[in-house]
Formats: structure tokens, sequence, C-alpha cells
């Protein structure tokens, strides 16, 4: 089955530090660019980072900026998202998902995974 | 940023049924525009892509269409399944934004 697959959500306090991770089973990622996107209980979908193939552009939401780093390791098809100083309202479930690219410049997520709940609470 | 406003925020149907929803932006983007299909515990979906481009496997009565600041998603002979959460998305500007998303409901 193609899917990506999310993993290390918990309960964490504020302040503290915490790493998602997303691999790919059944389609490779090596080649796309890979976006996290998050959605806070009760509210919808927000954007949060992106970042290149070879990992060497990344693009973050301003309330992350700073404190998110995205990463990827293209041998493992994987992704990761590291989260300092965590804050309440970064309390969410936690996507990843594949951007694709048309020769126009157009993109669009797909596929997603099935997500991550991150709790940033004392 | 670029806001994304869709409305309804939400809307009861019956099967059967034809839908429109509509989403607004707060400037042009040309056509970078996504539908996103999402049900609870679920991974959200993607419909349409580019404004009108129907994403391989999903069903015909689903169309997307609209230019500038407006867009829609229209949904013919509703099916069970179909009940969810859509949010439209621009993929043009960084950040990405989504709209606040329409809830159809069962009648």
């Amino acid at each position: 089955e193609v899917q990506l697959v999310e993993s290390g959500g918990t309960l964490v306090q504020p302040g503290k530090s915490l790493r998602l991770s997303c691999a790919g089973s059944g389609l490779s990622i090596q080649s796309f660019w890979m976006t996290w996107v998050r959605q806070a209980p009760g509210k919808g979908l927000e954007w949060v980072a992106n970042i290149n193939p070879d990992g060497s552009e990344e693009n973050y939401l301003d309330s992350v900026k700073g404190r998110f780093t995205m990463s990827r390791d293209n041998a493992k098809n994987s992704l990761y998202l590291d989260m300092n100083n965590l804050r309440a309202e970064d309390t969410a479930v936690y996507y990843c998902a594949r951007q694709a690219v048309s020769v126009r410049g157009i993109n669009w997520f797909d596929p997603w995974g099935q997500g991550t709940l991150v709790t940033v609470s004392s | 940023d670029i806001q994304m406003t869709q409305f309804p925020s939400s809307l009861s149907a019956s099967v059967g049924d034809r839908v429109t929803l509509t989403c607004r932006a707060s400037r042009t983007f040309g056509g970078y525009l996504n539908w996103y299909q999402h049900k609870p515990g679920k991974a959200p979906k993607l419909l349409i892509y580019s404004a009108s481009s129907l994403q391989a496997g999903v069903p015909s009565r689903f169309s997307g269409s609209g230019s500038g600041t407006d867009f829609t998603l229209t949904i013919s002979n509703l099916q069970p399944e179909d009940f969810a959460t859509y949010y439209c998305q621009q993929s043009y500007f960084i950040p990405y934004t989504f709209g606040q998303g329409t809830r159809l409901e069962i009648k």
C-alpha cells in the first residue's frame, strides 16, 4: 500500500522539544518537495513547513520560524520535524504530505499521512 | 498572507443532491487552487488540483472551476461517502493557506 506514516506525537510540556518523523511506504519521497500541515483541535488545516528534494531549501510558517526545523533523509525515505520551545498553540494533529509539482510549477499535496497528535500541556 | 474564505461553513444535503461549495481568495494568484476532502481520523484526500483538474481515482461527480479570486467545487449526485469537510488551498504564495472548511452533512 502506498502511504506516508507519521510518528512521534505525544504529550509534552510547554518549552520542551519533540521530533516528528514521516516515513514513506510503497512510495519514494526523494524526488519530491515534502510538507507538514497541522490541524488544531476543532480548527481547520494549517500549512507549517516544506522542504525541497535535496534538503537545501526550507520554508516555514511565521509562527514556527526559529522554533521548528524540517529535514529529510532520502536514503531512509523519511522526513522529520524538530519542534523546539513548544507552546500550547502548537497542539495539533501533524500531517506530512508529498508535494507534487507540475511542469508549470503548479503544486498540490498528495498523498497525506494519517497524522500524529502533539499535545502541549503542563 | 492570502486569506481563503469558504462558504457556506456548513451545508446539509441529501443523497443524490448536487451541491456547490465556494472559495474566495483575498487576492488573485492564477489557478493554483486545490480542493481536499477530510474525514475525521483519516488522511486528507486531494480531489481537485489547479482549480479544475480531477485527481486520478476521484469520481467524476466532483468538479472544480473558477479563476481570479473565486473558485467552486461542485459535487453531483451526492453519495453517502461524500459527507465530510472540504478545504480549498492556494499553493502559489508561501505561506500556503487553506480555507476554514465547509462541513457537508447529511440532511
